[in-house]
C-alpha cells in the first residue's frame, strides 16, 4: 500500500526567507504527487501536481516542486516567502491502478514571522 | 463562478441523532467525494461516487451514509453508529477523472461537533 510522510509538523520562517517543505512517499510504480494548501477553516486548494515528464513542476503562487525518484520525494519548495504563505500543506499521492485511493499525508504547518 | 458548496459551515448535533451534511456543486463534475479531516491527521476517504446513482465505500465508511440522486449533490448522512463524529468534513468533486490522477476541487468545510 502506498503512503506519505511529511516529517516535519511544523514550520517556522521569516518573512522573505526560502521555503521548503519535505514530501516522502512510498510506492512501487511511478506516482502521481500533488501538493494542496488549506488555510485556516478552509477547503484545500492545489498548488501544483506531477504525473509524468520534466520532474521540477512549477505551481501556483510561485511555489515549485521537485519529483526526485531515487529519494521518493516530492519536496515544496518557494524562494521567498510572504506572510500570505501562512497555512497548512498537505502532500499526496494517487496510485494508478484505475482506483479512487488518493493519500494524503499528515500536513505541515507553515508559520511566517516578521 | 462555479464552484463546492457546503452547508452549514458550523453544525452541533447531540449523541445519537443522525445528521446530515450538505455538498452541492455547479462544476458539473461527475465524480464526488467526501473526506474526513482530524487533527494531525491526512484526509481519510469516507465515501465517493463516479456517477449518478452509484457511489462505493472509502476507506472510513462504517457509521456513514450516502446518496447521488442528482449530479450537483452528494449529501453525506452521520449516524449514530459513528462513533467519533466530531470532525472536519470535506467534500470534493473532480471533472470526470479519478481521484489519484485528477485535481480535486474542494468545498470549505462542515465543522461537525457532537456532544
Amino acid at each position: 500500500a502506498q503512503s506519505v510522510t511529511q516529517p516535519d509538523i511544523h514550520i517556522t520562517v521569516s518573512e522573505g526567507a526560502s521555503l521548503e517543505l519535505r514530501c516522502n512517499y512510498s510506492y512501487g510504480a511511478t506516482p502521481y504527487l500533488f501538493w494542496y494548501v488549506q488555510s485556516p477553516g478552509q477547503g484545500l486548494q492545489l498548488l501544483l501536481k506531477y504525473f509524468s515528464g520534466d520532474t521540477l513542476v512549477q505551481g501556483i503562487k510561485g511555489f515549485e516542486a521537485e519529483f526526485k525518484r531515487s529519494q521518493s520525494s516530492f519536496n515544496l519548495r518557494k524562494p521567498s516567502v510572504h506572510w500570505s504563505d501562512a497555512a497548512e500543506y498537505f502532500c499526496a499521492v494517487g496510485d494508478n491502478f484505475g482506483n479512487e485511493k488518493l493519500t494524503f499525508g499528515t500536513g505541515t504547518r507553515l508559520t511566517i514571522i516578521p | 463562478d462555479g464552484g463546492i458548496t457546503q452547508s452549514p459551515k458550523y453544525l452541533f448535533r447531540k449523541e445519537g441523532q443522525n445528521v446530515t451534511l450538505s455538498c452541492e456543486q455547479n462544476l458539473n463534475h461527475d465524480a464526488m467525494y467526501w473526506y474526513r479531516q482530524d487533527p494531525g491527521q491526512g484526509l481519510r476517504l469516507i465515501y465517493y461516487s463516479q456517477i449518478v446513482n452509484d457511489f462505493q465505500k472509502g476507506d472510513i465508511a462504517e457509521g456513514y451514509s450516502v446518496s447521488r440522486e442528482k449530479k450537483e449533490s452528494f449529501p453525506l448522512t452521520v449516524t449514530s453508529a459513528q462513533k467519533n463524529p466530531t470532525a472536519f468534513y470535506l467534500c470534493a468533486s473532480t471533472p470526470g477523472g479519478m481521484a489519484y490522477n485528477s485535481p480535486l476541487h474542494f468545498g470549505n468545510g462542515t465543522r461537525l461537533t457532537v456532544t
